[in-house]
């Protein structure tokens, strides 16, 4: 099965800041990698698909990367309504697999 | 508009079953594959079970394989998860979500809360 190592556990961040948060892949998995957004209380929200593709409606100050095995998830301009904890997704083979998530607070 | 209304949970003894329904509106359902994930109470996501648009492919997590089956109705635009010998640590939100063709989660329903105890 695939693991998917997800760091940071949890991050706190000023107003306008950047974050990052990134996803290692224990093996190959190519662009089948996506981001979510979960609020509290709320259902995961689709960011970002095919490892660097905004999803249809999520702001331009996320974006996402991928260098070899290791997927990033990059915050421009950090604002109050991106609190939430951020996950990410292989689903490159079954089972799929989540990150632990990270937990994003703003100071 | 996607909507994806999950329902059937509730609380339940250890070892017991229950069936959980995921109704699908805005879409033409036969056309996408769809998936269970769920989350225990203040855990991470954990993916379950995919069943392909025509029911050719189904993938289960290891640990509810055995027990769990996924299952789908075209003609009712509605995607099923009979589980079985329920387990106090398969207490969780269930959520439906719909496949895109390669793969990612575009659409989540609200969640249907499960809860196994005595």
């Amino acid at each position: 099965d695939i693991q998917m190592t997800q760091s940071p556990a949890s991050l706190s961040a000023s107003l306008e800041e950047i974050v990052t948060i990134t996803c290692q892949a224990s093996q190959d998995i190519g662009n089948y990698l996506s981001w979510y957004q979960q609020k509290p209380g709320k259902s995961p929200q689709l960011l970002i698909h095919s490892a660097t593709s905004l999803a249809d409606g999520v702001p331009s100050r996320f974006s996402g990367s991928r260098s070899g095995t290791q997927y990033s998830l990059k915050i421009n301009r950090l604002q109050v309504e991106d609190t939430g904890i951020y996950y990410c997704l292989q689903h490159y083979s079954a089972p799929f697999t989540f990150g632990s998530g990270t937990k994003l607070e703003i100071k | 508009e996607v909507q994806l209304v999950e329902s059937g949970g509730g609380l339940v003894q250890p070892g017991r079953s229950l069936k959980l329904s995921c109704v699908a509106s805005g879409f033409t359902f036969s056309n996408y594959g769809m998936n269970w994930i769920r989350q225990a109470p203040g855990k991470g996501l954990e993916w379950v079970a995919y069943i392909s648009s025509g029911s050719s492919y189904i993938y289960y997590a290891e640990t509810v394989k055995g027990r769990f089956t996924i299952s789908r109705d075209n003609a009712k635009n509605t995607l099923y998860l009979q589980m079985t010998s329920l387990r106090s640590e398969d207490t969780a939100l269930y959520y439906c979500a719909r496949a895109h063709y390669r793969g990612w989660f575009a659409y989540w329903g609200q969640g249907t809360l499960v809860t196994v105890s005595s």
